[in-house]
């Protein structure tokens, strides 16, 4: 079944204790993007990666890394995590495209809390 | 800068009547436009787009409506079922910016039944 996986579902966590979330698709995608969806600002994009290797941020980098060292996997790091970044998380993939006009596959969310 | 408007967080329609959801873009780069359907606890699925190009694209209860030079577009669903009731997402691209998409603050449709 084709799908986007993300890991940890549910997290609750402490101000500056890193963090990971995984991100994985078994579609091929060369692109795959993060989102965080924030009440009343919808999805806000925070990195992007066109390939392997290939990074790029999005609207609201600060505070957050990637790494793209796999196709497959597209993990978002918050190395010191803040109260301001408790918010729900999307990993998104598709094919690339010159026009956006691929659908683009979402995760099913991780909901993280920072105290 | 919102570069994609929704203007209203909520929307309650009946069962079998209409369901109307709105969507205002700025950038005028923008060429391809499409709307996602999100339920709780789940992510967002895609579910029908348009190309500037177009000022109308149907697929079955849904069609969408792009008026370019009112910077604007509308999602028809008729008839509306309770099944229908989620939060739709605009989002918009531009060729410029490869896969990149611009996402509204979204809609919450509720059809009561």
């Amino acid at each position: 079944e084709a799908q986007v996986t993300q890991n940890p579902r549910y997290l609750i966590t402490v101000t500056g204790k890193k963090l990971t979330v995984t991100c994985s698709q078994n579609m091929n995608h060369e692109y795959m993007s993060w989102y965080r969806q924030d009440p009343g600002l919808g999805l806000r994009q925070i990195y992007y990666s066109m390939n392997v290797e290939v990074t790029d941020k999005g609207d609201v980098p600060e505070g957050y890394k990637v790494s793209r060292k796999e196709k497959r996997n597209f993990p978002l790091i918050l190395e010191s995590p803040s109260p301001n970044q408790t918010s729900l998380y999307f990993c998104a993939s598709s094919l690339l495209t010159s026009g956006g006009q691929e659908t683009q596959y979402f995760g099913p969310g991780t909901r993280l809390l920072v105290l | 800068d919102q570069q994609v408007k929704q203007n209203s967080p909520s929307l309650s329609v009946q069962e079998g009547r209409i369901s109307i959801l709105n969507c205002d873009y700025t950038n005028s780069m923008f060429d391809y436009f499409l709307w996602y359907k999100k339920y709780p606890a789940e992510g967002p699925t895609f579910l029908i787009s348009i190309s500037s190009i177009k000022d109308k694209n149907e697929d079955g209860r849904f069609t969408v409506f792009l008026n370019k030079s009112a910077k604007h577009l509308s999602l028809h669903i008729v008839p509306s079922q309770p099944g229908d009731s989620a939060v739709y997402f605009c989002a918009a691209s531009a060729r410029t910016s490869g896969s990149r998409l611009t996402f509204g603050e979204g809609t919450q449709l509720t059809v009561n039944p």
